[in-house]
């Protein structure tokens, strides 16, 4: 079966300093991971994601991701965290079992940046 | 271009009661999937539709229907409420359905069931 791991439910950065929100993935053939964060009585909002090529994708807001198809790991990074970036993060793979466009998501990583 | 919207934002039912969300996608896409959000089993599949037809279903019961309309707008109904069904449900939209195609998602409709 296709499934999404983040094995930190919680991850707390100093702003300043990088910050990782890892994901782990299973998935049968190539896979198409997304990232997504939502704020508070918010929606999901699309962050960036990985189709092919290039192991390192840049997104929105300054995050990156790093692909690495030996570990299974599509990790979220960015260089500098802010406290604006506090907020739940949602790795997520499509699930290629059948047709359509069905997301599989993790349970969600909540990051908190202290000042 | 104006993002995916939900309606309505905020409702209150009773065990027993049914309701109906609405979710308008993005202009030009086709594809509208609804995801069901709570706490202890996070964000879940419910179903999506492309170009009116359901074409994938999730693991609930059939007290769970949706349809779409040929403008792409969404509705999905939840009949006889439970308090289980107290959750955050969230409609995305994308152009097509499936591959590398990314789902946008609406503010969600926060269902509370009493």
């Amino acid at each position: 079966a296709q499934s999404v791991a983040q094995p930190e439910d919680q991850v707390n950065v100093a702003e300043g300093n990088p910050l990782t929100v890892k994901c782990t993935y299973s998935v049968s053939g190539n896979p198409y991971l997304f990232w997504y964060v939502q704020y508070p009585n918010r929606g999901l909002q699309f962050l960036l994601k990985y189709i092919t090529g290039d192991n390192l994708v840049k997104g929105s807001y300054g995050f990156e991701a790093e692909f690495n198809k030996s570990q299974t790991s599509f990790h979220l990074k960015k260089p500098s965290a802010l406290v604006s970036d506090s907020a739940l993060y949602f790795c997520a793979v499509r699930d290629t079992s059948n047709q359509g466009g069905k997301l599989i998501f993790g349970q969600g990583t909540e990051l908190s940046v202290k000042p | 271009k104006a993002g995916v919207t939900q309606t309505p934002r905020y409702l209150i039912k009773t065990r027993g009661q049914q309701v109906t969300l609405s979710c308008s996608p993005i202009s030009g896409h086709r594809s509208v999937s609804w995801y069901q959000q709570t706490p202890g089993q996070g964000l879940q599949f419910l179903f999506e539709y492309f170009s009116e037809t359901q074409r994938n279903k999730g693991n609930f019961p059939g007290r769970f229907s949706g349809r779409q309309f040929s403008n792409s707008r969404s509705e999905m109904n939840v009949s006889t409420l439970e308090l289980g069904d107290s959750a955050l449900y969230l409609c995305a939209s994308s152009i097509l359905a499936g591959g590398p195609d990314t789902q946008y998602f609406g503010p969600g409709t926060r269902l509370t069931v009493l």
